[in-house]
């Protein structure tokens, strides 16, 4: 059954740092995700993409955050500075339809 | 603002039992609700959907109910099973926005003893 994929699965940086976490959707889905969960809180939604484009995103999705399709695979979502609070596990999720339902495995990101 | 609340926080089990998991949500105007599996270290798993036209949807062992006017859902598992072991979680669409900006609870974590 086809999954979502999602390297590096742990990502250490220092503090002021770019990273960027990369992300393989299942072929045929045209809605993508990123969500985040730090460490003991709930899942939040980061930014949703369809047709090559951001189609919503929440506040925490401010200027240091971007998403990018730069081929027909892949999805990656880029840090620009990394603070010591990005720190958390990063899902990246597609879906065919609206309803979202395919979460790839996540990236932990430690900021030091 | 919609804000999603699981109880309880944890849950054990011997095998075998039934259990019922508990999810509130403030705003009843919601499209659907989803109940995830998480596993450690891993992905959410999506178990069952339920529209908000629905009362129930069933799984397998599982049967997740809906009660919008009351702003509450309830994951039911029969027969509890080692494997099932996990921590559950229940999500609705942000209102407004698109049906897969979620809305997370904090989840259950449960675990079932052999």
């Amino acid at each position: 059954e086809p999954e979502v994929t999602q390297t590096p699965s742990h990502q250490v940086t220092q503090m002021g740092q770019e990273v960027i976490l990369r992300c393989v959707p299942i072929s045929n889905h045209l809605y993508f995700y990123w969500y985040r969960q730090i460490l003991g809180q709930k899942v939040e939604f980061l930014v949703s993409f369809y047709n090559n484009e951001i189609s919503e995103k929440s506040e925490i999705f401010d200027d240091q955050f971007s998403v990018e399709r730069p081929d027909g695979s892949n999805f990656t979502l880029k840090i620009r500075s990394t603070k010591l609070e990005d720190s958390a596990m990063y899902f990246c999720a597609s879906s065919e339809l609206e309803h979202l339902n395919d979460f790839g495995p996540g990236t932990r990101l430690l900021v030091l | 603002k919609q804000e999603v609340t699981q109880i309880p926080a944890a849950l054990s089990v011997p095998e075998g039992e039934n259990l019922v998991l508990n999810c509130s949500f403030t705003d009843s105007a919601i499209y659907n609700l989803q109940w995830f599996r998480q596993d450690p270290g891993k992905g959410l798993t999506s178990l069952l959907l339920i529209q908000s036209s629905q009362r129930e949807q069933t799984s397998g062992r599982l049967n997740a109910s809906l009660d919008k006017s009351s702003g509450r859902s309830t994951l039911y598992i029969a027969a509890s099973q080692p494997g099932d072991s996990a921590t559950y979680l229940c999500a609705v669409p942000n209102y407004g926005g698109s049906q897969g900006n979620l809305i997370f609870g904090k989840g259950t974590k449960l675990s079932v003893k052999p």
